[in-house]
């Protein structure tokens, strides 16, 4: 079992790039989490897709972010235009079902936007 | 809105030893779910234990274990024997035991930095 695999680990980019953050969950889990990690806010959740559909985008920031879940295996968090204040760690997790309660984390992807 | 309080930054133990960590919650739920994970430098979250609000019995998962206070809505950590492989960030976490739309998401602390020292 590979687990949570997200790409790339690190990105650097400058103010106003777009920037894609993938993530392919743990195989036959059907809910998907993106989370973002910053020293301010700690960990916040952005938007939960079941069964590829989102379910919740409540903690999306703004229009500059999106997320897509196109299938069942492959998700993208994209930031167009990107801001410094984007620099975060952003996690994605899965888990086997509404009713499981454990979510396994991807290592995260560390985004610094100059 | 569910919160979740760490209200130590940063802890330190010598190794052998035993440290808790704190966390409290506020919720207006009867059912819900506790967990702690570990963020060691490397980033990655690992689930360490987690306890079923209905369950009066605290969990304990080897040398990890915890102090469940249902009434006063607090959910502390105890890792016994420490080991240099328990320096880390320490995150509590809830989530609703309700399955639908926000329900699911976990709600985490702030941390605690725990050092183990020799």
């Amino acid at each position: 079992d590979a687990g949570v695999i997200q790409s790339p680990r690190h990105e650097v980019t400058e103010m106003g790039q777009e920037v894609t953050l993938r993530c392919k969950p743990i195989s036959g889990h059907n809910s998907l989490f993106w989370y973002r990690q910053t020293m301010m806010r700690g960990l916040e959740l952005l938007i939960y897709f079941n069964n590829n559909v989102p379910i919740d985008d409540s903690g999306m920031p703004e229009d500059r972010f999106s997320a897509k879940m196109p299938n069942a295996s492959f998700s993208t968090l994209k930031i167009q235009p990107s801001e410094p204040r984007d620099s975060a760690v952003y996690f994605c997790a899965s888990r086997p079902g509404r009713t499981y309660n454990e979510q396994f984390f991807g290592p995260g992807t560390r985004l610094t936007v100059l | 809105a569910q919160t979740v309080t760490q209200s130590q930054p940063e802890m330190s133990v010598q190794e052998a030893e035993t440290v808790t960590l704190s966390c409290t919650y506020d919720t207006s739920e009867s059912d819900y779910y506790l967990f702690w994970y570990k963020q060691p430098p490397s980033r990655q979250m690992i689930l360490v234990i987690r306890q079923e609000a209905y369950k009066q019995q605290n969990a304990t998962e080897n040398r990890f274990s915890v102090n469940f206070q249902k009434a006063a809505k607090s959910f502390s950590l105890k890792i016994s024997d420490s080991q240099l492989g328990d320096a880390a960030m320490y995150f509590c976490a809830y989530r609703s035991e309700s399955y639908t739309g926000t329900a699911s998401k976990l709600t985490f602390g702030t941390g605690t930095r725990l050092q183990v020292t020799l």
